[in-house]
């Protein structure tokens, strides 16, 4: 069964600072990957994902995120963040066993929160 | 642009009420998905739809059904509503893992429901 762990519930960060948003998975097949963001009362938003090939994805809003297949993480990653970004970030993982429809199995989220 | 439909944004019901939660998505995507999010906790899997009247339990179906009579349309159903169920509803819907690499979800805005 597939598992992740987002490793912190809250992360404060100054205006235009640098961000990372840690996840971790454990999974025994090969995984997709995926960070979804959530604004204040409204549902999630892919931010960018993780199929195959280049392990650095970039993403929408200047986010990336870093597959690293040996440590098990998928950490998002912002250079300068803006007051905008403040919301909930959710880490998701899907086997890639193929076919059918088993869902995402999402981490318990982090909320961002952007400080002036 | 994908768009994937939940019939309330708020509920509220009483105690012992069957209540029925609506999601309709425009795609034509085969699978389709309910999720709880609670505080804390993250986005839990209730049920899940691969196809027209198949459904599958996901991590928390007790207390809760589903029904998929037509492709476009996947409804929750509680069948005796209780306090614990007071919680935010995401429906969602993908494209099935054989069909296409991409196994993105979309998300409706979701539905808070209040049992009192």
């Amino acid at each position: 069964a597939q598992s992740v762990t987002q490793l912190d519930s809250q992360v404060p960060v100054f205006e235009e600072a640098p961000v990372e948003l840690r996840c971790n998975y454990s999974s025994s097949v090969s995984v997709y990957l995926f960070w979804y963001v959530q604004y204040p009362n409204q549902g999630l938003q892919l931010l960018l994902k993780y199929l195959s090939g280049s392990t650095l994805v970039k993403g929408i809003n200047g986010f990336e995120a870093e597959f690293n297949k040996s440590q098990t993480s998928f950490h998002l990653r912002k250079p300068s963040v803006h007051i905008s970004d403040t919301a909930e970030y959710f880490c998701a993982v899907s086997e890639g066993s193929g076919g059918g429809a088993d869902g995402l199995t999402f981490g318990k989220g982090t909320h961002l929160i952007i400080q002036p | 642009d994908v768009k994937v439909t939940q019939s309330s944004r708020y509920l509220v019901k009483r105690t012992g009420e069957k209540v029925f939660l609506e999601c309709v998505q425009d795609m034509d995507h085969e699978n389709m998905f309910w999720y709880r999010q609670d505080p804390g906790l993250g986005l839990r899997l209730i049920y899940f739809s691969y196809d027209v009247k198949m459904k599958e339990k996901g991590d928390i179906p007790e207390g809760y059904s589903v029904s998929r009579e037509k492709k476009e349309r996947f409804s929750l159903i509680l069948e005796s509503a209780s306090t614990n169920q007071t919680s935010m509803y995401l429906c969602a819907s993908s494209l099935i893992r054989a069909r296409l690499m991409n196994t993105e979800a979309f998300f409706g805005q979701g539905t808070r429901l209040t049992v009192v």
